[in-house]
């Protein structure tokens, strides 16, 4: 199995802030790279998919960059809806995995 | 718009088979992969599977010996069956739609149901 690690698991910033998630894949995923958003009680909303790409709808202050095994999600002004559970997936594999997680919380 | 819904019971008994099935609307269910997706009580996203909509599916090894993924192309749906199930295997369940690029992209999620085993 590929493993995804997500850093940190959790942070607290204040509206306005520049953000960045980091996930790393324990070997090459090349950019199949997938971000989604989950809030409480809701399904995840995918972000960015194959790294870089952001998903139709998706405010373009979300931005994803990275390949191989090391991967960013940033977003560069925060904003009160987006204090949610961030998520990073690989799908290079057969058997996609997800991280463990990011929770972005109010400071 | 493509949407997805999930049914199925909300409890099942120890050792009893979880069913759910998760019917696709706004759009046919040809041409893209279909996956199921858990999250226990507070914890992440685990992919149980996928099923391609010509029947080809792809199991999760750590389920696959308890896990069947079907499709019903007439009716638009797909679905899931989970047997032996345990405490372990309480969660939310997801169904959601993928092949934006690779099987595991997946780009439209149902809202989720939750199951619960216990006697």
């Amino acid at each position: 199995d590929i493993q995804m690690t997500q850093s940190p698991s959790s942070l607290s910033a204040s509206v306005g802030d520049r953000v960045t998630i980091t996930c790393r894949a324990s070997q090459s995923i090349s950019s199949y790279l997938n971000w989604y958003q989950q809030k409480p009680g809701k399904a995840p909303k995918l972000l960015i998919y194959a790294a870089s790409s952001l998903e139709s709808g998706v405010p373009s202050r979300f931005s994803g960059s990275g390949s191989g095994t090391d991967f960013t999600l940033t977003i560069s002004s925060l904003q009160p809806e987006d204090f949610a559970t961030y998520y990073c997936q690989q799908s290079y594999s057969t058997l996609p995995t997800f991280g463990g997680g990011t929770k972005v919380e109010i400071k | 718009q493509v949407q997805l819904q999930e049914s199925g019971p909300g409890l099942v008994k120890p050792s009893e088979t979880l069913s759910l099935t998760c019917t696709v609307s706004g759009g046919s269910i040809s041409s893209y992969y279909w996956s199921w997706i858990r999250q226990p009580p507070g914890k992440g996203l685990e992919w149980i599977g996928y099923i391609y909509y010509s029947g080809s599916t792809n199991y999760n090894p750590s389920l696959k010996s308890r896990v069947t993924i079907s499709v019903d192309t007439s009716k638009n749906q797909f679905s899931l069956k989970l047997s032996s199930v345990t405490a372990a295997d309480t969660a939310v369940y997801y169904c959601a739609r993928g092949g934006r690029i690779a099987p595991g992209d997946m780009d439209v999620w149902g809202k989720g149901t939750t199951v619960t085993v216990s006697s």
